[in-house]
């Protein structure tokens, strides 16, 4: 157990629908990224928030947006689903360090099927 | 763009048989390298990591050394188990700032053990 919770650990939605994934870290951790997994494209980077804040932005598309909130759980919002949009999402916290030796935890992932 | 490299799988062994999974990538700056392992149905766990040129890191048995000079990081054990059965994976990150590492995933290797 990493420590890190995602929720709901399965989700099944028709195209078009919005939905959201909720991501809490481990105690301490001030940074969350978010991954995708498919099939297609691997595990992808797509957003981190450090504290709060966006920090950096991957592949993600204009249609997914996220947020961190004061008790630093996130949230991972995709809307307009299309069938392509199937994949796990990951959320990893970290404690922010220097020099490369910060470490990613991962949770046990969002499995998402729009039909 | 920063790339990681895996040899195609499956990987099929007998248990107590040697492992290699090779790992090459393609990076600017100086980047820090992992191992991750995802067991079937679950999330992304850290296997090992290696932060500069010559680091060695080992968990449960798993080795893999930094090799700046020819950009590799793979992945050995001298004796697996059924249990090492799982995907995994190679990744990155190229960025040494405190509160930003965004990893880059290689496309996962499936390691199938037999008894």
């Amino acid at each position: 157990d990493s420590g890190v919770t995602q929720t709901p650990k399965h989700l099944i939605t028709a195209t078009g629908q919005r939905v959201t994934l909720r991501c809490s870290p481990r105690s301490g951790d001030l940074s969350v990224y978010w991954y995708q997994q498919s099939l297609d494209q691997g595990l992808q980077f797509l957003i981190q928030y450090y504290n709060g804040e966006e920090r950096a932005k991957g592949n993600i598309l204009e249609r997914f947006s996220a947020q961190q909130f004061p008790d630093l759980h996130s949230e991972l919002n995709l809307s307009s689903l299309e069938l392509g949009d199937s994949a796990l999402y990951f959320c990893a916290s970290s404690v922010p360090l220097g020099g490369g030796q910060e470490t990613q935890y991962f949770g046990p992932g969002t499995r998402l099927l729009v039909l | 763009g920063n790339s990681v490299t895996q040899m195609e799988g499956p990987v099929t062994l007998s248990e107590e048989a040697f492992l290699t999974i090779n790992c090459t990538y393609t990076a600017t700056g100086y980047p820090s390298l992992f191992w991750y392992v995802q067991y079937p149905g679950e999330g992304l766990q850290l296997l090992l990591k290696a932060t500069k040129a010559d680091d060695k890191g080992s968990n449960k048995g798993f080795e893999a050394t930094y090799r700046k000079e020819t950009t590799s990081f793979h992945l050995e054990k001298g004796s697996v188990q059924v249990s090492d059965s799982a995907v995994y994976f190679c990744a990155l990150s190229d960025s040494r700032d405190t509160g930003f590492q965004k990893l880059v995933f290689g496309t996962g290797t499936r390691l199938l053990v037999s008894p």
